[in-house]
């Protein structure tokens, strides 16, 4: 069974600028959730995707916008990064019809903008 | 706006005890409640999940769930260094698929 990746690992960039981040989902999963944390908190959700529509979404501005691709896989784009923007970007993904909706995690992008 | 309340810690117990945990909610309609543990500089890893009032029990992690308190709490028996790690508390919001997170307790396990 494969887990959960994310690319890239680390990720700086400048203030202004536009970020893509990747995530492909665990085998059997259909469903993918974005998460955004900060230094010493926890992940705040941003949005989850499920048969590649926005299937909720967070407090975050439309400047974070995201994909979801028929394989599962999914991108997260961040526009005119700011610098809070700053923060460890988490990928979860989950099946969504099942019993339960437990969500894996990804191991993560730290985006860093200066 | 839904929370979801952890003691931030430290949390500093010595080895071989047990590690008491606790988180409160807000949203009384909530089904679904998970506990991740979360290493430093690592991404969060699901260690117990608990739907039904009452405890719920995995090797040393024993989960605990009061609806009726909207309290959930997860016991770590024969505490180990390794288990030195920020836990933290996600609620499902109730109507939604939305994990909603607490801030996390560190928990030291001191050898």
């Amino acid at each position: 069974e494969t887990g959960v990746t994310q690319s890239p690992t680390h990720l700086i960039k400048t203030r202004g600028q536009q970020v893509t981040l990747r995530c492909s989902s665990q085998s059997g999963h259909n469903t993918v959730s974005w998460y955004q944390q900060a230094l010493g908190q926890g992940p705040q959700f941003i949005f989850q995707y499920y048969r590649e529509e926005e299937n909720g979404r967070g407090n975050f501005p439309p400047r974070f916008s995201g994909l979801q691709f028929p394989n599962y896989s999914s991108e997260l784009n961040v526009n005119a990064l700011e610098l809070d923007d700053s923060a460890l970007y988490l990928c979860a993904s989950s099946y969504s019809g099942g019993l339960n909706n437990e969500q894996f995690f990804g191991p993560g992008t730290r985006l860093t903008v200066l | 706006q839904k929370e979801v309340e952890q003691n931030s810690g430290p949390l500093s117990v010595p080895e071989g005890a047990i590690a008491s945990l606790n988180c409160t909610y807000s949203d009384r309609g909530s089904q679904s409640f998970f506990w991740y543990r979360q290493y430093s500089g690592k991404s969060p890893e699901l260690i117990m999940s608990i739907y039904s009032n009452g405890d719920k029990e995995d090797g040393r992690f024993t989960a605990q769930l009061n609806k009726a308190s909207q309290y959930v709490s997860l016991l770590i028996r024969d505490s180990q260094p390794s288990d030195s790690a920020t836990y933290l508390c996600a609620v499902v919001e109730s109507g939604t698929y939305k994990y909603i997170f607490g801030t996390g307790t560190r928990l030291k396990v001191l050898a």
